[in-house]
């Protein structure tokens, strides 16, 4: 079974660029999950879907991040316009369903550099 | 709201020798506990998890955690450490509603030295 795919591994930009990451879930998950990982922190949920709707965004900054999963497969995650504290690794996670039984398979992450 | 508590960011063990990961959780609902594994350059891996039922679960690789409600804490054990157990591990609680949010510790680096 094909794990959660996520590109790109790496990405450098300068500090008001945009950037967007993009995640493909494992086939048949109907949830999948945002978190951003800062250096020396644990992951941060930013954003959760269920199939094409977001189920919980409390923690995103709308201002300058926005995500979409159009047809409830493939998502993108995009920064506009970035800041330095922005530099975290981006993990993308999906799940069979939205409840705490099922496992959450996180992908290797995109690690954003800002300068 | 929930939170973890991981203590020590750092732990070095022998190789051979008992493992023990702290982890101290607050939550206002009977929480349900998570010990991921990250490998350099990877993903998480779940380790084990608890939801209900017995306290003490069995995971992956020979790790083991038990929860104890009077003491809020789900500390990861493994009784002989390995070279491979090298890695980043993290602690995370959910409310287990049918939401299934996620809140992490802040990670225990575990080295094993020679």
């Amino acid at each position: 079974e094909a794990g959660v795919a996520q590109s790109p591994r790496y990405k450098i930009i300068e500090k008001r660029q945009s950037v967007a990451f993009w995640c493909n879930p494992i086939s048949g998950h109907a949830t999948l999950y945002w978190y951003q990982q800062i250096l020396g922190q644990g992951p941060k949920l930013l954003i959760q879907f269920q199939n094409n709707g977001v189920v919980d965004d409390s923690q995103l900054p709308k201002d300058r991040f926005s995500a979409e999963r159009l047809k409830g497969v493939d998502s993108t995650l995009k920064i506009q316009p970035a800041k330095l504290e922005d530099s975290a690794v981006y993990l993308c996670a999906s799940s069979l369903r939205a409840d705490s039984y099922n496992e959450q398979f996180f992908g290797p992450g995109t690690r954003l550099t800002v300068l | 709201a929930q939170s973890v508590t991981q203590l020590g960011s750092h732990v070095s063990v022998s190789e051979g020798a008992l493992v023990l990961l702290r982890c101290n959780y607050s939550s206002s609902v009977p929480p349900y506990l998570f010990w991921y594994v990250q490998y350099p350059n990877q993903g998480l891996q779940l380790l084990l998890k608890y939801t209900t039922g017995a306290t003490l679960v069995k995971g992956i690789n020979g790790f083991e955690a038990e929860f104890k409600k009077s003491e809020t804490s789900f500390h990861l054990t493994k009784p002989s450490a390995h070279m491979s157990d090298a890695a980043e591990y993290f602690c995370a609680v959910s409310d287990g509603g049918t939401a299934s949010k996620l809140t992490f510790g802040t990670g225990t680096r575990l080295q094993v030295t020679l």
